[in-house]
């Protein structure tokens, strides 16, 4: 079983559109989780940490549940900026390194 | 915020050739950096993690004499990809910890990333 699994997509979804992305991860003992957004042929970056209590930040609202080992981004008010691969991340302990998903493929058209 | 420079951006090489990739932290200092590798369609896999002042460690199936890993400074780490072969080419991309007084972040800050195309 992959460390953490995604749906790669894509998904093809209109401007203004809602999306929904899931993620799962194998290990119970992983400590912290992100978002990070990465467009082609570029580097990832933060899009946002995920935290139990679950947190938004604009258009972006990310939930965490530990008993599930079950991780999503929902993205509202869709943009085209806003087509990218969502990486789906996970850090079993502080100061190693993060754990990826494969990437959940995202197009938003007009 | 935190930077990560990374450098060749991209780099095209004849099949043998070593290339040597670097990653700089510009605003502040890392004990340990990251190094991962992207084939395309695929998600960033951990090859090693680069210790300021000792050995690499490496991760399975990553030959740590094929990918030679420096981290000679806090501020730079480099990985050389010696005798290169087409099939080493991939996205390569260094990550640093930032460590701030309560410890580490959990957040880890990227370099641009090398794209290496050996012929």
């Amino acid at each position: 079983r992959k460390e953490v699994e995604q749906d790669p997509g894509p998904f093809n979804v209109p401007e203004g559109a809602t999306v929904a992305f899931n993620c799962t991860y194998s290990n119970s003992a992983s400590q912290s989780f992100f978002w990070y957004r990465q467009d082609c042929r570029k580097e990832p970056k933060l899009l946002m940490s995920v935290y139990s209590s679950g947190n938004e930040d604009g258009r972006f609202t990310a939930q965490l549940n530990r008993a599930s080992q079950y991780i999503s981004l929902l993205i509202r008010d869709s943009k085209l900026s806003d087509s990218a691969t969502y990486l789906c991340v996970v850090n079993i302990q502080a100061g190693t390194a993060l754990i990826f998903g494969k990437g959940t493929t995202l197009s938003v058209s007009s | 915020g935190a930077v990560v420079s990374q450098h060749p951006s991209w780099v095209i090489c004849k099949s043998g050739t070593s290339v040597k990739i670097e990653c700089r932290s510009l605003d502040f200092q890392a004990t340990t950096m990251f190094w991962y590798r992207q084939f395309p369609k695929q998600s960033l896999m951990l090859m090693a993690t680069s210790n300021e002042g000792s050995k690499a460690t490496y991760e399975q199936g990553v030959e740590k004499d094929k990918f030679l890993i420096n981290h000679a400074s806090l501020t730079l780490s480099t990985l050389t990809v010696t005798s290169a072969h087409p099939e080493d080419s991939s996205f390569y991309i260094c990550s640093a910890d930032l460590i701030l007084a309560g410890g580490n972040t959990g957040e880890l800050f990227f370099g641009e990333g090398s794209r290496l195309t050996v012929l």
